[in-house]
């Protein structure tokens, strides 16, 4: 079946822009993560949604970012005033539910700030 | 504070040239422990989750067991398509999910 899709693949922008990075998860899974991948550093977790409860918004490094999850799917993170140190590869992942912990990533958006 | 850390950074085999990389942790209330696979420009692909001291799961050339310190990913006869970043990652429960902490990974070659 079908995977985690992410889109864009690649977003070139300039710093004080502000962008939207879109994650479809996989159909059915009721989990959705966030991760941020920076040159030399391990993956950094983001926010986590499930069902229509609150987010766990514990790992967002500033009040530049933000997300929504859109009627349990489709969920969209955006990054607000872009400044350089936010170039890195935005994952998504999904898990079937929340006692389910496999997480299934995405193929990433790599986000340059120029 | 909740800490993976991986060894080697980077890890060059010749074909068939077994070997083991280390994943150890630091974590309170771990839940599950993670192996992934991450090619160029890929995002992470699941290999193993181990939850308990002792477990070992396994697949094709890849074996991984778990002890309460510390995770092996023992990689047997390996072959050039076993190139990769090989990811270590603890799942910490958060608010009824499951967060990840990753280590930083190590990066496999192997050579014909």
């Amino acid at each position: 079946g079908a995977g985690v899709s992410q889109s864009p693949s690649n977003k070139v922008t300039e710093k004080g822009k502000d962008v939207e990075l879109r994650c479809d998860p996989i159909s059915g899974h009721t989990a959705l993560y966030w991760y941020r991948q920076s040159l030399g550093q391990g993956l950094e977790f983001l926010i986590y949604f499930q069902g229509n409860s609150a987010p766990d918004k514990s790992g967002l490094p500033s009040d530049r970012f933000s997300a929504e999850r859109t009627g349990g799917s489709v969920s969209t993170l955006t990054i607000q005033r872009t400044q350089q140190e936010d170039s890195a590869v935005y994952l998504c992942a999904s898990s079937a539910t929340t006692s389910t912990d496999t997480q299934y990533f995405g193929p990433g958006t790599r986000l340059t700030v120029l | 504070e909740d800490q993976v850390t991986q060894s080697p950074e980077a890890l060059r085999l010749q074909e068939g040239e077994s070997s083991s990389l280390n994943c150890s942790y630091t974590v309170s209330g771990l839940r599950g422990l993670f192996w992934y696979r991450q090619d160029p420009g890929k995002g992470p692909e699941f290999l193993f989750t181990l939850y308990s001291a002792g477990e070992e799961k396994e697949k094709e050339r890849l074996k991984a067991t778990l002890t309460k310190k510390e995770s092996f990913l023992h990689i047997t006869a390996p072959k050039p398509e076993d190139s990769a970043t090989y990811l270590c990652a603890v799942g910490i429960l958060t608010g009824g999910g499951n967060k990840l902490t990753f280590g930083t990974g190590t990066q496999l070659k192997v050579e014909l």
